[in-house]
């Protein structure tokens, strides 16, 4: 079965240091993996995704994120924080059989700390 | 680009009576748009895939009767909430999947808040 995993519900982190947000996932075929962001009360804004090509992938605000294929992961970083990069953060994947759905993993609140 | 609204962002009604939501792209055409449900810090439960022009594709578990899905052009998809009682109380967020970009992006809408008393 096709799924997402993200190991960590919650990521603490100083504002200024790095971030890594955790995202690994199982499907046949090549993914489609994709970042999305949540503010409270809000709907989701896409942050970065990778397709093919280079692994390491730039998005929206300063983040990236690796496509690692032989560890299936694709975590989100980001090298300095922001107080306001306090979000929920959904990691999702997709591939051409899916019937083109994504497949979301459950969701990490990342609190960046003053 | 790329821009996703949403009608109503909030909504407090009557048990039994019916919600209707609307879902646009803004400025790019899509044939295909999905409808979520998310609780409170848990993560998005699709609902339904809705496609321009023919029935939508209902996930297993969801009452096609309760939810009903139209979409009627490019832009424009509608869930409607039929005889609401307080456990439909919940976010519903719309995304709609870009047409002449074939990476199964979806850009989301800013959803809506249903409150049924």
């Amino acid at each position: 079965a096709q799924s997402v995993a993200q190991p960590e519900d919650q990521v603490n982190v100083a504002e200024g240091n790095p971030l890594t947000v955790k995202c690994t996932y199982s499907v046949s075929g090549n993914p489609y993996l994709f970042w999305y962001v949540q503010y409270p009360n809000r709907g989701l804004q896409f942050l970065l995704k990778y397709i093919t090509g280079d692994n390491l992938v730039k998005g929206s605000y300063g983040f990236e994120a690796e496509f690692n294929k032989s560890q299936t992961s694709f975590h989100l970083k980001k090298p300095s924080a922001l107080v306001s990069d306090s979000a929920l953060y959904f990691c999702a994947v997709t591939n051409a059989g899916n019937n083109r759905k994504l497949i979301w993993g459950l969701g990490t609140s990342l609190a960046v700390n003053p | 680009g790329a821009v996703v609204s949403q009608h109503p962002s909030w909504v407090i009604c009557k048990s039994g009576t019916s919600v209707k939501i609307e879902c646009r792209s803004l400025d790019f055409q899509a044939t295909t748009m999905f409808w979520y449900r998310q609780f409170p810090k848990q993560s998005l439960m699709l609902m339904a895939t809705s496609n321009e022009g023919s029935k939508a594709t209902y996930e297993q578990g969801v009452e096609k009767d309760k939810f009903l899905i139209n979409h009627a052009s490019l832009t424009l998809s509608t869930l409607t909430v039929t005889s609401a009682h307080p456990e439909d109380s919940s976010f519903y967020i719309c995304s709609a999947r870009e047409d002449s970009v074939r990476t199964d992006t979806q850009y989301f809408g800013p959803g809506t808040r249903l409150t049924v008393l």
